[in-house]
């Protein structure tokens, strides 16, 4: 039962163009959304986050938008930079604090100079 | 602050041996996490402490994967029979109250 999917393996960009990377979720009880960032051999990374009674939370470049009747959630990257070309992952809690987090897939990022 | 630590980076075994992975996490993070990333797919929480204790470890395989975190600190992570389908990259996390979750860079495991 895949609660969280992220629908696009990959996607390709140009340098200074937006990067739109997309979520669904299937439990209504995801209180937390996050997304992370991993590059090859790494980690994840947290990149940003928005509480479920938000629908939008901003930070520098990146944005992330929540819609909660469509359980959809989307990263934009803008302007995107090559340095962004990365495997992103959104991850659902059902906690306030974020913890015990369910992934998705991920998507595969290459933003081309 | 030091980063969450894991070793061994690489661990190649065959199936049916047993292996184990050692985590350090951040200083003063009470929550640890292991997660099993198998490749193509999304981070999967195998078990879930906070300090020493267990708070989540549903889907732990426990016929034949075991965790532990004495003194709320360290934790090992251990597998005894692997199977080929254990091949994967086990990440550690830890974190704070109300705070992201901090991976390592995890132990990639191959079962021949």
């Amino acid at each position: 039962d895949q609660q969280v999917k992220q629908n696009s393996p990959s996607l390709s960009v140009q340098e200074g163009r937006i990067s739109i990377l997309n979520c669904d979720y299937t439990n209504s009880m995801f209180d937390y959304f996050l997304w992370y960032k991993k590059y090859p051999a790494e980690g994840p990374t947290f990149l940003i986050s928005i509480s479920s009674i938000k629908d939008k939370n901003e930070d520098g470049r990146f944005t992330v938008f929540l819609n909660k009747s469509a359980k959809h959630l989307s990263l934009h990257i803008v302007p995107s930079q090559p340095g962004d070309s990365a495997v992103y992952f959104c991850a659902a809690s059902l906690e306030t604090s974020g913890s015990r987090l369910t992934f998705g897939e991920g998507t595969q990022l290459t933003v081309n100079p | 602050e030091a980063g969450v630590a894991q070793s061994p980076r690489y661990k190649i075994i065959e199936k049916r041996q047993s292996v184990a992975f050692w985590c350090n996490p951040i200083s003063g993070h009470a929550t640890l996490y292991w997660y099993q990333q198998i490749l193509g797919q999304g981070p999967k929480l195998l078990i879930q402490f906070q300090n020493n204790g267990v708070v989540d470890d549903s889907q732990l395989p426990k016929d034949r994967f075991s965790a532990e975190r004495l003194k709320g600190v360290d934790s090992t992570l251990k597998i005894q029979p692997a199977k080929l389908e254990d091949s994967a990259v086990y990440l550690c996390a830890s974190s704070d109250y109300n705070s992201p979750l901090h991976f390592g860079n995890g132990t990639r495991l191959t079962v021949t």
